[in-house]
């Protein structure tokens, strides 16, 4: 079974535009969820999409945003880019959502570097 | 604030020593699974352990967990120079709809 898949790899963009990174999770799965992580703060959630509806949202501003397709197939897209959003954004899926009671794996993609310059 | 707290916050072996690594957690939890990181790469799920068990091996891993106490250990036995990565302990806790909740990490370095 293919891994976790995360487009692009690498990302160069500059201030005020903005990006959009791609997932495809494990088959089968059907909740991916998406973490922001940086040096300073470590690992954070930004949100967790199941069945096409975001089901939870970490602390992040609006300008951070996703949608999930049909495929299960996510998206995330930041808008008017910022310097603190260089990062290393991860991509995760498992078959069901995370504290849903039924205890399973949470796969990681290899992950997207976003340079804001 | 984090829910999973490691400790040592860096650990620097020999190749074939054994490393340990701790895992603190503040509230119940339903899982608490365990990742490696390579450098700035994605995380590698490496075993995941339940609520109502207290120990499990994969390899030359073995996980503890004790919920009364609220804490895990990975313990890594011979190690190798390609265990050299960060260690991540991450909590499921119910009703967090698909958000882990991480530590800060391990830095493990395993010279030759």
């Amino acid at each position: 079974k293919a891994g976790v898949t995360q487009t692009p790899r690498y990302l160069i963009k500059t201030r005020g535009q903005q990006v959009t990174l791609s997932c495809s999770p494990i088959s089968g799965h059907r909740s991916v969820s998406w973490y922001q992580q940086t040096p300073g703060q470590g690992l954070q959630f930004l949100f967790e999409y199941f069945s096409e509806t975001q089901r939870n949202k970490g602390n992040f501003p609006g300008r951070f945003s996703g949608r999930q397709f049909s495929n299960s197939r996510s998206e995330m897209n930041v808008s008017t880019l910022e310097l603190g959003d260089s990062a290393l954004y991860l991509c995760a899926s498992s078959l069901v959502p995370s504290g849903s009671g039924q205890g399973n794996e949470q796969f990681f993609g290899p992950g997207t570097r976003l340079t804001v310059l | 604030s984090q829910q999973g707290e490691e400790d040592p916050q860096a650990l620097s072996i020999q190749e074939g020593e054994n490393a340990t690594m701790n895992c603190s957690y503040k509230t119940s939890i339903n899982n608490l699974q365990w990742y490696r990181q390579n450098s700035g790469r994605g995380l590698v799920h490496l075993i995941l352990i339940r609520s109502n068990e207290r120990e499990k091996h994969s390899g030359r891993l073995r996980v503890t967990l004790d919920t009364s106490k609220k804490s895990s250990s990975l313990l890594i036995t011979a190690s190798r120079a390609a265990d050299t990565a960060s260690y991540f302990c991450a909590t499921d806790v119910t009703d967090s709809w698909g958000k882990l909740q991480f530590g800060a990490g391990t830095q493990v370095v395993v010279t030759p």
